[in-house]
């Protein structure tokens, strides 16, 4: 029962570097979103997905990219890596038929 | 419009005494409210969920309260707990059985003192 996988789960990136933030998931979800997660101001929706091939943007998409090749994964792409990036991301699927979101436990990137 | 607004930002209770979350929103096309709780290094986990057709919905110690006209809603949590020291963030949604684009409020941190 692994649920939402995240990988790394720790990162620190210089700036103007490029990385790719792993998401997978085992429950056969349609659904899932990337999220980032700043002191005091909850979390915030970079992008989602609702199928394999259609991605689409959420509150803050600028400087990431997606992509859903399959049902299971959902790669979160940063060009360019830039300070204001310094964040905790979050991964997370839902199935359709509620309205839960299961969460991975997180990635931790800082840009220096 | 999209923003839903959550307070206390921190709150420190006795255990056994009652801990209360308060979020309220402006678009009226919301139509799910969850709350989440998170630990340390841990990501978000569905507490307790609720539609505007009923104005409270209880699950043990958790209670959401949802008063429409004033475009609120809160988490109630009784008998408080230092098991239930965490970060709870409320949530609204517009059709959670679409794309299900949850909108957070900024989190409460909450200590329950033994």
């Amino acid at each position: 029962n692994a649920g939402v996988t995240q990988t790394p789960k720790f990162r620190i990136l210089k700036i103007g570097q490029s990385m790719t933030l792993q998401c997978a998931q085992d429950m056969n979800h349609n659904y899932m979103y990337w999220y980032r997660q700043d002191p005091g101001m909850g979390l915030k929706l970079i992008y989602y997905s609702v199928g394999a091939g259609i991605t689409d943007k959420g509150e803050v998409p600028n400087g990431y990219n997606v992509s859903r090749s399959t049902t299971e994964d959902f790669p979160l792409r940063l060009e360019l890596a830039a300070p204001s990036q310094t964040s905790v991301y979050f991964c997370a699927s839902r199935s359709g038929n509620t309205g839960e979101l299961f969460f991975g436990e997180g990635s931790r990137l800082t840009v220096l | 419009q999209q923003q839903v607004k959550q307070s206390p930002q921190s709150l420190i209770v006795q255990k056994g005494g009652i801990s209360i979350i308060n979020c309220a929103y402006e678009n009226t096309a919301f139509d799910y409210f969850p709350w989440y709780q998170q630990f340390p290094g841990k990501g978000p986990a569905l507490l307790i969920a609720i539609r505007p057709d009923v104005s409270e919905k209880k699950e043990g110690r958790f209670t959401i309260s949802f008063n429409k006209s004033a475009k609120q809603f809160s988490l109630h949590i009784m008998d408080s707990q230092p098991g239930d020291s965490a970060t709870y963030f409320c949530a609204a949604s517009v059709g959670s059985g679409n794309t299900g684009k949850l909108i957070f409020g900024q989190g409460t941190t909450l200590q329950v003192k033994p």
